[in-house]
């Protein structure tokens, strides 16, 4: 089975610019998630898509936005990008399994990530 | 607004000896995950416990986790280099399936 696929892998863009990054699940999974990864501030939740609704989302300002298509990809864009932008940008795809209790729990399968540099 | 701990942020041990790394986080919650990142490299996931007292071993790795004192633990036993890399625990809060990370830890085996 393939796994989470990321493109593209690495991007240099300017401030003021904006970027769009791709991400393809892993077939039959319907939900995607988005991390940023920066040194600073570690590894942050953006935001949760599942049948191509936003399901949850993290403290990010508004030139951050994405959205899911009916085949699961997911599109992230970040509109008037900043220095502080600049970070790994990790997508993640997860099936609800049952816990064996009356719950279910995500597993996440996270892609390669894509490297953001913002000059 | 739940906050997930690990310490230490920086292990350096010698090959064979046997370290801890620990997981605090702040509110209930009965998933605790533990991935591996290698540098330059995506996350790789290695446990998933579930419930308390939850007990999972691969190879020289063993997780478990404490609900009530919001604790888990990775536990490495005669360690080797092929061990080094960050590791990172990580809590849902209320099955959100939105995942909060701890501050990872950088664990060098020195020969």
């Amino acid at each position: 089975k393939a796994g989470v696929t990321q493109t593209p892998r690495y991007l240099i863009k300017t401030r003021g610019q904006q970027v769009t990054l791709s991400c393809s699940p892993i077939s039959g999974h319907r939900s995607v998630s988005w991390y940023q990864q920066t040194p600073g501030q570690g590894l942050q939740f953006l935001f949760e898509y599942f049948s191509e609704t936003q399901r949850n989302k993290g403290n990010f300002p508004g030139r951050f936005s994405g959205r899911q298509f009916s085949n699961s990809r997911s599109e992230m864009n970040v509109s008037t990008l900043e220095l502080g932008d600049s970070a790994l940008y990790l997508c993640a795809s997860s099936l609800a399994v049952a816990d064996g209790t009356s719950g279910v729990f995500y597993e996440q399968y996270f892609g390669p990530g894509t490297r953001l540099t913002v000059t | 607004e739940l906050k997930v701990e690990q310490n230490p942020l920086f292990l350096s041990m010698q090959e064979g000896k046997n370290y801890t790394i620990y997981c605090n986080y702040s509110t209930t919650s009965d998933r605790l995950y533990w991935y591996r990142q290698d540098p330059g490299k995506s996350l790789e996931s290695l446990f998933v416990l579930l419930s308390n007292g939850a007990v999972k071993q691969e190879g020289r790795l063993m997780a478990s986790l404490d609900t009530k004192a919001r604790l888990s633990t990775l536990h490495i036993t005669a360690a080797v280099h092929d061990l080094s890399a960050t590791y990172f625990c990580a809590v849902d809060g209320s099955a959100t399936n939105k995942l909060i990370f701890g501050t990872g830890t950088l664990l060098a085996v020195q020969p």
